[in-house]
């Protein structure tokens, strides 16, 4: 079945340090792929998508390109803030489908 | 944000006493979700609809039932709580299926003693 799989954590940076998250995922057909955030005590908020491959989504300074010769979706950041510490979800769903497949979550902590 | 509440937001009971957890939407969203959020499992899916009247099981469904009476409401139930059911209630939205991204409610904390 479908899945997703992402780096295990907890990741600590200092402020202005490059970002990544990995995130692998397996799937039949062309699914979507997300990134969602959840700040402390908060719902997941939508930070990013791509719906095919190639694309590359991206949003406050985050990006990620969907690679489906590699089943990837790695998060990446040029330059980390204190503010971006939070938890970051990989996703997936598919077009003929309802339900949404996640990982379980990488926590962020920035300091400055 | 898209229009989601839940409630209550925290909640404690004990083991053996039902209890309902509600999502409320003003989006007019066909598709609504209940995950449950455990340290590392991240989100897992309980029970989602599809339309009114009109719901399927998740991924951790035993324990669980809901309801859809209404587009704009969808109610978990816990028939009677455990302490394994001890978690983070997430509800979620969405307008169409597949590339559609979901919405998130703010959760309810319920625990059980």
């Amino acid at each position: 079945g479908d899945s997703v799989t992402q780096m295990e954590g907890p990741v600590t940076l200092s402020e202005e340090a490059f970002l990544t998250i990995n995130c692998t995922y397996t799937a039949t057909g062309y699914p979507s792929l997300f990134w969602y955030v959840q700040y402390p005590g908060e719902g997941l908020q939508l930070l990013l998508k791509a719906t095919k491959a190639d694309d590359k989504g991206s949003n406050k300074g985050f990006e990620a390109t969907y690679r489906k010769e590699t089943t990837s979706f790695h998060l990446e950041k040029g330059s980390v803030q204190v503010s971006d510490s939070a938890v970051y979800f990989c996703a997936l769903s598919q077009t003929t489908g309802n339900q949404f497949y996640f990982g379980t979550g990488t926590s962020l902590t920035v300091i400055p | 944000d898209a229009g989601i509440t839940q409630s209550p937001r925290h909640k404690v009971t004990e083991t053996g006493t039902p209890v309902t957890l509600r999502c409320h939407q003003t989006e007019n969203h066909r598709y609504m979700y209940w995950y449950r959020q455990d340290p590392g499992h991240g989100l897992r899916l309980i029970h989602y609809s599809y339309g009114v009247k009109d719901t399927d099981k998740g991924e951790v469904s035993d324990g669980y039932s809901v309801s859809r009476s209404k587009t704009e409401d969808f109610l978990l139930t816990l028939e009677s709580a455990t302490s394994s059911q001890t978690s983070v209630y997430f509800c979620a939205i969405s307008g169409l299926a597949g590339r559609d991204e979901q919405f998130f409610g703010p959760g309810t904390r319920l625990t059980v003693l």
